[in-house]
């Protein structure tokens, strides 16, 4: 069964910072890997998806990698806002059954 | 924009009773799924569904149960809550997007307590 681990579970960072949130998984033969924000109380907002025969993808601020054989991505977000402070996600798809980290709760100060 | 709802929000109920959470999506979807996500833990699947009267059961043990006689609708029913069954329940849908491959939509989520 597919594991996932999301390093480090919580950060505080001052806002202008760079940062970069891991996330790694234990079956490499994934369909995707997808990056997902989430506020306290609400559902959850897609960031990224990642098709596994993509290194990354990036919008905005943000961008995501992905290393198959190794078994990580990272999710690296430029010049952080208070704005970004949610809880980030990641979901490995083995073909349309998706597995979720624990997330990494950030918290970014003004 | 994802058009993905679920209804209610929130609902505290006691033990016993009969109840069921609505979720509809409006972009056709054949995918949809419901999760269960304990506060600070990561999300389980609990059910899915790869269209009209297919449905399958995730890897989380769940005494739910849920249909699929509408592609836009995937409601889920407990038949007797339990307090055990306390928890958030969130709904998401995927499909194509040309070429590329499936995007999970989620709902606001529905916030059971059971007394």
């Amino acid at each position: 069964k597919q594991e996932v681990t999301q390093i480090p579970a919580a950060l505080s960072v001052p806002e202008g910072e760079n940062l970069v949130l891991n996330c790694s998984f234990t079956d490499s033969a994934i369909y995707n890997l997808q990056w997902f924000r989430q506020d306290p109380g609400k559902g959850l907002t897609s960031l990224l998806l990642i098709q596994s025969s993509q290194r990354e993808q990036t919008s905005g601020r943000l961008n995501a990698s992905l290393d198959k054989s190794s078994g990580r991505s990272t999710l690296y977000i430029a010049a952080s806002q208070p704005g970004d402070s949610a809880t980030y996600l990641c979901a490995a798809d083995n073909f349309n059954k998706f597995y979720f980290g624990s997330g990494t709760k950030l918290n970014v100060k003004p | 924009e994802a058009d993905i709802y679920q209804t209610p929000r929130y609902l505290v109920i006691g033990t016993g009773k009969k109840i069921t959470l609505e979720c509809s999506q409006t972009m056709g979807h054949d995918k949809m799924y419901w999760y269960q996500q304990d506060p600070g833990m990561e999300l389980h699947l609990i059910h899915y569904s790869y269209g009209v009267n297919s449905t399958e059961k995730g890897d989380l043990s769940s005494e739910s149960t849920v249909s699929r006689i509408r592609t836009e609708h995937f409601p889920l029913t407990l038949e007797s809550a339990r307090p055990s069954h306390t928890s958030q329940y969130l709904c998401a849908s995927s499909g194509m997007t040309g070429t590329s491959t499936d995007t999970q939509y989620f709902g606001p989520g529905t916030r059971l307590t059971v007394l």
